[in-house]
């Protein structure tokens, strides 16, 4: 059982183009966090969320944690070919180990 | 990812053979976490280590898999008699804070 579903799986669109994806559980996270993957790198920390119902905006990123604190999503807008890479959540539960997401895999086009 | 280091950044083992992989983390850092990731997964926990003792290893696979943070020098991933199965990218996450980790480049284990 996945503890967060990441949806979509695969993403492919135009630059210049808006959109979300979306990371969802069944289990209250104390924190979430966002991170970029490019290829053969590792993840690199985008955000931080530890408020229910909290907004971080970074550039044309907005992160949203939701109000129960079980789900978040990251819209991108006026997509960008440099946006491209994989996207993951990651969320600690109590003293759990933070537990990831298996990804978004995003797509810009020129 | 600036100042967690990762080497070999690959590494290629015959079957059987030992794959020792290391990671220095950020300066003023003393948690290490060591995770793996499978192509077209996510990554997954395998140890948290604090200088000189392993924190959580619930993660790690009971045998063949031990890791070690030491006083001095870097943190070790070993793995005994790799099998194709381990074949993966491995990567270290250092931290002051238990839930901001900053993640070196990973290294890449091929099993032939």
């Amino acid at each position: 059982t996945q503890l967060l579903e990441q949806s979509p799986q695969f993403l492919s669109i135009q630059e210049g183009e808006n959109l979300t994806v979306y990371c969802n559980s069944s289990s209250v996270f104390s924190s979430l966090q966002w991170y970029r993957q490019e290829p053969g790198e590792g993840p690199v920390l985008l955000v931080t969320v530890v408020t229910g119902g909290e907004v971080k905006k970074l550039k044309r990123l907005t992160f949203q944690f939701g109000d129960a604190r079980k789900d978040s999503s990251l819209h991108i807008t006026a997509a960008q070919t440099g946006d491209t890479g994989l996207y993951l959540c990651a969320g600690v539960v109590g003293n759990t180990p933070l537990v990831f997401g298996k990804g978004t895999r995003l797509s810009v086009i020129a | 990812n600036a100042g967690v280091m990762q080497n070999p950044r690959h590494l290629v083992r015959r079957r059987g053979q030992e794959a020792r992989l290391r990671c220095s983390p950020m300066k003023g850092h003393s948690h290490v976490y060591w995770y793996r990731q499978l192509p077209e997964e996510g990554l997954k926990f395998m140890v948290y280590l604090q200088k000189e003792n392993i924190i959580d290893e619930s993660g790690m696979p009971k045998e063949r898999f031990s890791a070690e943070f030491p006083k001095e020098g870097p943190s070790i991933l070993r793995i005994q008699q790799v099998v194709r199965g381990d074949s993966a990218a491995y990567f270290c996450a250092s931290t002051t804070i238990p839930d901001t980790q900053y993640f070196g480049p990973g290294t890449r284990l091929t099993v032939l």
